[in-house]
């Protein structure tokens, strides 16, 4: 079964610094998807980032990029220029053809 | 748009009694999910769905039945409740591997 792992249970950023989130996973497949989302206390989930498997770019949004090494398979979330609003518990997330798995997900915290 | 909604928002159960979480979305979506989320921790997968009429158990199925009638309804059934379910349960959807879509969860204690 595929697993996801977020080694980091809390992270701490200064405002307007850079935040790097750590994700590993483990697959045998070939094809699958990566995501990253964001859970503010309201409980609402948010998609951050997404990357398929099959790309090598890695995916930008904004402030938002990760680095996707799939040899390692490592998935790690930077966030530049952290805002407040930043402020979240950040999911990694594996999906394969049916199902979708979460990491046990990382507390930010940005201070003014 | 409603999107993915789920009722109850909160629920109290007493131990051994029955409940059904509903999930319902509006977006044709041919994936659904549920989920559950222990304090301080991630998602954990329960049950998911590929289509009406096809459900598969994920990571934690035990205690938990569901079925998929229509492409827009997925419950969740609680048989026997039991203290460790409580738990925040979030039903998800979506049309393939681009985004899911998340309702706002139901926070349930079982007491």
């Amino acid at each position: 079964a595929q697993t996801v792992t977020q080694s980091q249970p809390e992270m701490s950023v200064q405002e307007a610094e850079t935040v790097t989130l750590s994700c590993t996973y483990d697959t045998s497949e070939s094809d699958y998807y990566l995501f990253w989302y964001k859970q503010p206390p309201s409980r609402q989930m948010i998609l951050v980032i997404r990357q398929e498997a099959y790309k090598q770019q890695n995916a930008t949004e904004n402030r938002f990029s990760v680095n996707f090494q799939k040899a390692a398979k490592s998935f790690s979330l930077k966030i530049s220029d952290s805002q407040l609003g930043d402020a979240a518990m950040y999911f990694c997330a594996y999906r394969s053809a049916n199902d979708m798995r979460f990491g046990a997900g990382t507390r930010l915290t940005v201070k003014p | 748009n409603a999107g993915v909604t789920q009722t109850p928002k909160f629920r109290i159960l007493k131990i051994g009694q029955s409940m059904t979480l509903q999930c319902t979305q509006d977006m044709n979506h041919n994936y659904m999910y549920w989920y559950r989320q222990d304090p301080g921790m991630g998602l954990k997968l329960i049950y998911y769905s590929v289509g009406a009429g096809i459900t598969d158990k994920g990571e934690v199925p035990n205690g938990y039945n569901v079925s998929r009638s229509t492409t827009e309804d997925f419950p969740l059934r609680l048989e026997l409740a039991a203290p460790s379910q409580t738990s925040v349960y979030f039903c998800a959807s979506e049309g393939g591997p681009t985004e899911a879509f998340f309702g706002q969860g139901t926070r349930l204690t079982v007491v």
